[in-house]
């Protein structure tokens, strides 16, 4: 079957650097998806990693291993407003995304 | 990034009648568009992947006669919820794929918000 794991809730403190991990099963791949869903609102894009590496777009980016079945996103100098669920997503032979049941990221002051 | 919109954003209604959604992609032809819905503290689940000129594919367990998809252009899929029930209030977001860029990547509308009555 189809699987994405990700931890539930994560903890981390203003100005520091936390990743967030995903590991996916699915049957083919065109590629791995990270989203950002602030409570009541709909998700909103963040990256794209279809090929194996680091993908850095500003103060996030993302990782992908594909023979691990394996990615991360990693926010580096944590701001408040990053307090957000971040959901991870593979998009399967279907061009399907498959969802990851979000990991909620809390940041303290 | 590419642009959704989702009309209406908030939706309250008594049990038994019929809601509407739209969802339109502003600055991109969508071929196909996915309508999601999402319980409180739950992840997204797809109801059904529209295709423009074409039937929609629904994920198993939705019911196609309940909602009705229309993707009659290449800009707007339609949701229609009928004969809502106080179970199928949710929050419900479309999001198409935009096929014109470097990359496939889904783009979300804000999501429409349903109370049933």
């Amino acid at each position: 079957g189809q699987n994405i794991d990700q931890p539930t809730e994560m903890t981390a403190t203003e100005g520091a650097i936390v990743q967030i991990n995903c590991t996916y099963q699915t049957s083919g791949f065109n590629g791995l998806f990270w989203y950002q869903q602030h409570a009541g609102e709909a998700p909103t894009f963040l990256s794209y990693n279809v090929l194996d590496g680091l993908e850095e777009k500003g103060r996030f980016s993302s990782f992908l291993s594909r023979s691990k079945g394996y990615s991360y996103l990693l926010l580096k100098e944590l701001q408040m407003k990053d307090s957000a669920s971040y959901l991870c997503a593979a998009m399967d032979s279907n061009y399907q995304l498959i969802w990851g049941a979000g990991t909620k990221l809390i940041i303290k002051p | 990034g590419a642009v959704v919109s989702q009309h209406p954003s908030w939706v309250i209604c008594k049990s038994g009648t019929s809601v509407k959604i739209e969802c339109r992609s502003l600055d991109f032809q969508a071929t196909t568009m996915f309508w999601y819905r999402q319980f409180p503290k739950q992840s997204l689940m797809l109801m059904a992947t529209s295709n423009e000129g074409s039937k929609a594919t629904y994920e198993q367990g939705v019911e196609k006669d309940k909602f009705l998809i229309n993707h009659a252009s290449l800009t707007l899929s339609t949701l229609t919820v009928t004969s809502a029930h106080p179970e199928d209030s949710s929050f419900y977001i479309c999001s198409a794929r935009d096929l014109g860029g470097q990359q496939e990547t889904q783009y979300f509308g804000p999501g429409t918000r349903l109370l049933v009555l």
